[in-house]
């Protein structure tokens, strides 16, 4: 069966310092999609990043990048030099995949609830 | 904003209670899929819409029910409410029956149920 473990439930820092969020994942497919989605306090789900399994070339996106191993089955996201607005719950996904499509059934984490202090 | 609209934002009912929700998807997305998040049970898959067809379900109880019209907006039925239904309710969008990009998430519908 398919299933994303975020370990971390929550995590405080003080802005301007770095934060790793863990994510690891189980999934027998060979072809499949991984998601990064914020929920800030007013509740929607905003998109990230998306990553198939057969790219595993780090990504970055101004203060956000993201270490996909799949030797490990991880695929973390990094915040450098955090912000109080970066504060937010942080939920890894994972989609199911028919050939080389993403089915958009995504198996979400319990997600991790990053609290940036000023 | 995404481009998926979902009403109510947020729905005060009581046990017992039938409520519907409202998605429209992005225009020109042709798939809409249910998601609930409870304090409990996190984020989970609930049904797959496509061009007004079931695609797949998920962990969608018997008391629940969806279906996509024509002009592809879709409904959530939710019937025999009880208290541990409370949850976001959110609405996804994507062009097709599936694709390689980001599913566009709507601002959600909040149920309480009382």
């Amino acid at each position: 069966a398919q299933k994303v473990t975020q370990a971390q439930t929550e995590i405080s820092v003080v802005e301007k310092e770095d934060v790793t969020l863990d994510c690891v994942y189980e999934t027998r497919d060979t072809t499949y999609y991984l998601f990064w989605y914020k929920q800030p306090p007013s509740g929607e789900l905003v998109f990230l990043i998306r990553r198939n399994s057969f790219d595993e070339q780090n990504e970055i996106s101004g203060r956000y990048s993201w270490n996909f191993q799949k030797s490990t089955s991880s695929f973390n996201f990094t915040i450098t030099a955090s912000q109080v607005v970066d504060s937010a719950v942080y939920f890894c996904a994972l989609s199911e995949a028919k050939g080389s499509s993403n089915t958009g059934k995504l198996i979400f984490g319990q997600g991790t609830t990053l609290q940036v202090k000023p | 904003d995404s481009g998926v609209t979902q009403t109510p934002k947020h729905l005060i009912t009581a046990t017992g209670q039938r409520v519907t929700l409202r998605c429209s998807p992005r225009s020109g997305d042709l798939s809409v899929y249910w998601y609930q998040q409870s304090l409990d049970q996190g984020l989970q898959f609930l049904i797959h819409y496509y061009n007004g067809e079931e695609r797949a379900k998920g962990n969608i109880l018997e008391r629940f029910s969806a279906q996509q019209f024509p002009d592809l907006h879709s409904e959530l039925n939710l019937s025999s409410l009880e208290l541990g239904d409370s949850a976001l309710y959110f609405c996804a969008s994507s062009l097709g029956v599936a694709n390689t990009g980001e599913l566009f998430f709507g601002e959600g519908s909040r149920l309480t149920v009382l």
